[in-house]
């Protein structure tokens, strides 16, 4: 079935330093990638998407690309700060496999400091 | 605010009784869906409703069932709580396929 691998965690790193936290995924068909972040005692927010091949999503400095040929998509940033300390979930929706459920990373924790 | 309600925020209750989790979408999204976040399973989807009709179904136990009312609320139940049902139990709407979900803030079920 579908599944995504992201680098495990925790990652630390100091305000201004560059990220990238590794996510890779299997799907039968052609699915959508996302990125969600999660911050202390919240829900899940969306942070950024691609639907097809190639498309690069973005928000907040983030980026990610949607690499077929590696089946990846791997999340970056080229200066973090403190506020960006949270937790980043790679996630697929595949809908040919027949429902529009999400299948998730286990997640990876990010803490920037000052 | 996501647009999308969760309640209760908190739930704490003994083995084998029974719960109800309530959600309210954002205005005009069609498709619910949920979720259980554990430490040991992470992120498990659990069940979709789309406008009041079972569309999908994941990793759910039978002890477990939901529905969506006309109104698009949707509520998950809960049943013979075992300790290891304690979890962030999420819900999540949407309006389009493909697009992403709006999460709720999630209810914190504690079984003692």
């Amino acid at each position: 079935g579908d599944s995504v691998t992201q680098m495990e965690g925790p990652v630390t790193l100091s305000e201004e330093a560059c990220l990238t936290i590794n996510c890779t995924y299997t799907a039968t068909g052609y699915p959508s990638l996302f990125w969600y972040v999660q911050y202390p005692g919240e829900g899940l927010q969306l942070l950024l998407k691609a639907t097809k091949a190639d498309d690069k999503g973005s928000n907040k400095g983030f980026e990610a690309t949607y690499r077929k040929e590696t089946t990846s998509f791997h999340l970056e940033k080229g200066s973090v700060q403190v506020s960006d300390s949270a937790v980043y979930f790679c996630a697929l929706s595949d809908p040919q496999g027949g429902s529009e459920k999400l299948v998730f990373g286990k997640g990876t924790k990010l803490t920037v400091n000052p | 605010d996501s647009g999308v309600t969760q309640t209760p925020k908190h739930l704490i209750t003994a083995t084998g009784q029974r719960v109800t989790l309530r959600c309210s979408p954002r205005s005009g999204d069609l498709s619910v869906y949920w979720y259980q976040q554990s430490l040991d399973q992470g992120l498990q989807f659990l069940i979709q409703y789309y406008n009041g009709e079972e569309r999908a179904k994941g990793n759910i136990l039978e002890r477990f069932s939901a529905q969506q009312f006309p109104d698009l609320h949707s509520e998950l139940n809960l049943s013979s709580l075992e300790l290891g049902d304690s979890a962030l139990y999420f819900c999540a709407s949407s309006v389009l396929t493909g697009v992403g979900y709006t999460f709720g803030s999630g209810t914190r079920l504690t079984v003692v």
